[in-house]
């Protein structure tokens, strides 16, 4: 399977706390993507790294790439409850079709007030 | 406000019945997708679309059919084929272009449930 595989699977931390969720994939990409999804709801776009950068920043996003391992980490600084939610990441090969994305599976996140 | 909608929310299916799922978009995007997820795990490809009037199947097209006549529009209808339908389906839409642009545009999703 081409899909990656988020670490851990589930997280408890508390509010203020740092929550830090990594990926690993397997074949050569273009880009990887990190998306987040509340219960229920559809996923919602948070960042893209090209497969030449190894860190990006979004707000408290601090993204990672290292394409020599196959892994991305995603930093959530200062977390608040509202950031509980599934957060995964997702990799253009460029395979399939243009703009195909393969899906992790998921790290779900509980942010405890 | 420009964006991608699916309705219904939820949807009841008795056994052997094809049902539709719609979804939308004003996004202007040429590129749609349908995914299916199932509980605690990631998102997998039915079918896609890059233009009007041309799809592809993903990884788990059996059991699916979907027709893109409209740019804007891209309806899956789940047949009776499809074994395990019981699922939460999403779709998607994107600009198109390979690169860096292909951020993808999720809708809210329709959860299926079959009686």
């Amino acid at each position: 399977s081409q899909q990656g595989e988020e670490d851990p699977q589930a997280l408890s931390i508390q509010e203020g706390e740092n929550a830090t969720m990594n990926c690993s994939y397997k074949t050569s990409i273009n880009n990887l993507q990190w998306y987040r999804q509340n219960s229920g709801r559809g996923l919602v776009h948070l960042i893209l790294i090209r497969s030449n950068e190894r860190e990006k920043h979004s707000g408290r996003l601090r993204v990672t790439l290292d394409t020599s391992k196959k892994s991305s980490s995603l930093l959530i600084t200062a977390s608040r409850a509202a950031d509980t939610a599934s957060y995964f990441c997702a990799t253009d090969t460029g395979l399939g079709g243009a703009n195909n994305l393969f899906f992790g599976t998921g790290t779900r996140l509980t942010v405890i007030p | 406000d420009g964006g991608i909608t699916q309705s219904p929310k939820y949807l009841f299916r008795k056994e052997g019945q094809n049902v539709t799922l719609s979804c939308e978009q004003n996004l202007n995007h040429d590129a749609m997708y349908w995914y299916r997820q199932d509980p605690g795990q990631g998102l997998r490809l039915i079918y896609y679309s890059q233009i009007v009037n041309d799809f592809q199947k993903g990884d788990i097209a059996e059991g699916y059919s979907v027709s893109r006549e409209k740019k804007e529009s891209f309806p899956l209808t789940v047949t009776s084929a499809q074994k395990n339908p019981t699922a939460f389906y999403l779709c998607a839409s994107s600009r198109g272009l390979a690169g860096p642009y292909n951020e993808q545009f999720f809708g809210p999703g329709t959860r299926l449930t079959v009686l």
